[in-house]
């Protein structure tokens, strides 16, 4: 089954620790992205990727790290810098960067800093 | 920098009744336009999509959307919703440039149908 996987579903932290959410995707997908949803606003980017070993800073890229070294694997880290890091993290991938390419949604990771 | 309006934020239907929701943007220029939706407990998936040609576009689920330019619309319809279209719903917009872009989700709609 092709698709975008996820890990964990749910994932608590306690503040001042970093944490990294994983993405994967079997798609053959030249680009990947990370969304922020919170209840209200909608979805927000965080950061994206076009090809391996390239990224680019979305709207809300403060506090966020991530890296892109295979392109099946697209891992987000919400570093201690992030001031409201509870929230639910969508990871979608797309043929390519663009118009013409829909993007595909992962199942999301609820994460929870006390 | 783009934006997409979605007015209504919660919408409660009895089964059978007609849906329509409102999506705006805030571009001149070409653009592609989604609606995504949410069922609860499920990946965000894609209900419908516009990039070119008739403006009245058909997706999934017997939902359809209208494209219409002059006003910077893209509403989203179904003449007899079902208690299983339970879920949100978001609008999003894409430019089309043909460069690298990204897309602008409007803020959702959370649907409620009730038997």
């Amino acid at each position: 089954d092709g698709g975008i996987t996820q890990s964990p579903k749910y994932l608590f932290r306690k503040e001042g620790q970093n944490v990294t959410l994983s993405c994967e995707q079997n798609l053959n997908h030249d680009a990947m992205y990370w969304y922020r949803q919170d209840p209200g606003q909608g979805l927000r980017l965080i950061y994206y990727s076009q090809i391996v070993n390239d990224f680019q800073k979305g709207d809300i890229a403060e506090g966020y790290s991530v890296s892109r070294e295979k392109k099946e694997s697209f891992p987000l880290t919400v570093t201690s810098a992030q001031k409201n890091p509870t929230a639910f993290y969508l990871c979608a991938s797309s043929k390519r960067v663009g118009g013409f390419s829909e993007q595909y949604f992962g199942p999301g990771t609820r994460l929870t800093v006390t | 920098a783009q934006s997409v309006s979605q007015h209504n934020h919660h919408v409660i239907l009895s089964e059978a009744a007609s849906l329509e929701l409102g999506c705006n943007y805030s571009y001149g220029g070409t653009v592609n336009l989604f609606w995504y939706v949410q069922y609860p407990g499920q990946h965000l998936q894609l209900l419908l999509k516009y990039f070119s040609g008739d403006p009245l576009v058909k997706g999934i689920k017997g939902f359809e959307a209208e494209f219409i330019k002059s006003k910077f619309s893209f509403n989203l319809r179904k003449p007899s919703v079902q208690w299983s279209d339970t879920a949100e719903y978001f609008c999003a917009v894409n430019l089309n440039t043909g460069t690298a872009s990204k897309l602008t989700f409007g803020t959702g709609t959370r649907l409620q149908v009730t038997l």
